[in-house]
């Protein structure tokens, strides 16, 4: 199986700020990597799709971007609304895999 | 509007089965892999399992294979879930999902339904 480990597991930043979040997957996945943000009792929102192709209606202040079998999402200017967890998830091959999830807080 | 709906969850004792359902509407049915994801309490995202589009394969996590079976009823627009030989170990949450797109599916999952709670308790 894929292992995709994300770090750091929580962020706590302000207002403006900007944030990044890395994943990583233990074999290569080409660009077959997505973003999701999860707010509480919620379920899961796409915000990003082959590693850096933005879903519509994000806030263009979310971004992606991969190198070899690394990812990163970035909030180029934190919101308040931006407060969440943050999942990645390979879909290169079965079985799927999530990363164990970023918690962005604000400050 | 894609709306996916899901059916209520509920209590089951362990060893016991249970099956879900994905109503979904909005979207050309048939022609979408769908995928259920499932979150324990307190814990991160676990994906289940997933029906690729237009009549394709199925496919399943290890900690589900041989007791949980997905299906689908393209007439009814409708997703299921059945789940057998149920453990405290499956309680969580779990979500239908609609893959991004058209076809056997690239596997990212652009629609949610709302979740339904399944506990598995004695």
């Amino acid at each position: 199986d894929i292992q995709m480990t994300q770090s750091p597991s929580s962020v706590s930043a302000s207002v403006g700020d900007r944030v990044t979040i890395t994943c990583r997957a233990s074999q290569g996945i080409s660009t077959w990597l997505s973003w999701y943000q999860q707010k509480p009792g919620k379920a899961p929102k796409l915000l990003i799709s082959a590693a850096v192709t933005l879903y519509s209606g994000v806030p263009s202040r979310f971004s992606g971007s991969a190198s070899g079998t690394d990812f990163t999402l970035t909030i180029s200017s934190l919101q308040p609304e931006d407060s969440a967890i943050y999942y990645c998830q390979q879909a290169n091959r079965f079985p799927l895999t999530f990363g164990g999830g970023t918690r962005v807080e604000i400050k | 509007e894609v709306q996916l709906l899901q059916s209520a969850g509920g209590v089951v004792q362990p060893g016991g089965s249970l099956r879900l359902s994905c109503a979904a509407s909005g979207f050309t049915f048939s022609g979408f892999a769908m995928s259920w994801v499932r979150q324990a309490p307190g814990k991160g995202l676990e994906w289940v399992s997933t029906f690729s589009g237009n009549g394709g394969r199925t496919y399943y996590a290890d900690s589900v294979k041989g007791r949980f079976t997905i299906s689908r009823d393209d007439s009814k627009n409708t997703l299921y879930l059945q789940m057998n030989s149920l453990s405290v170990e499956d309680t969580a949450v779990y979500y239908c999902a609609k893959d991004l797109d058209y076809g056997l599916g690239s596997f990212f999952s652009d629609f949610w339904g709302q979740g339904t709670l399944v506990t598995v308790s004695s």
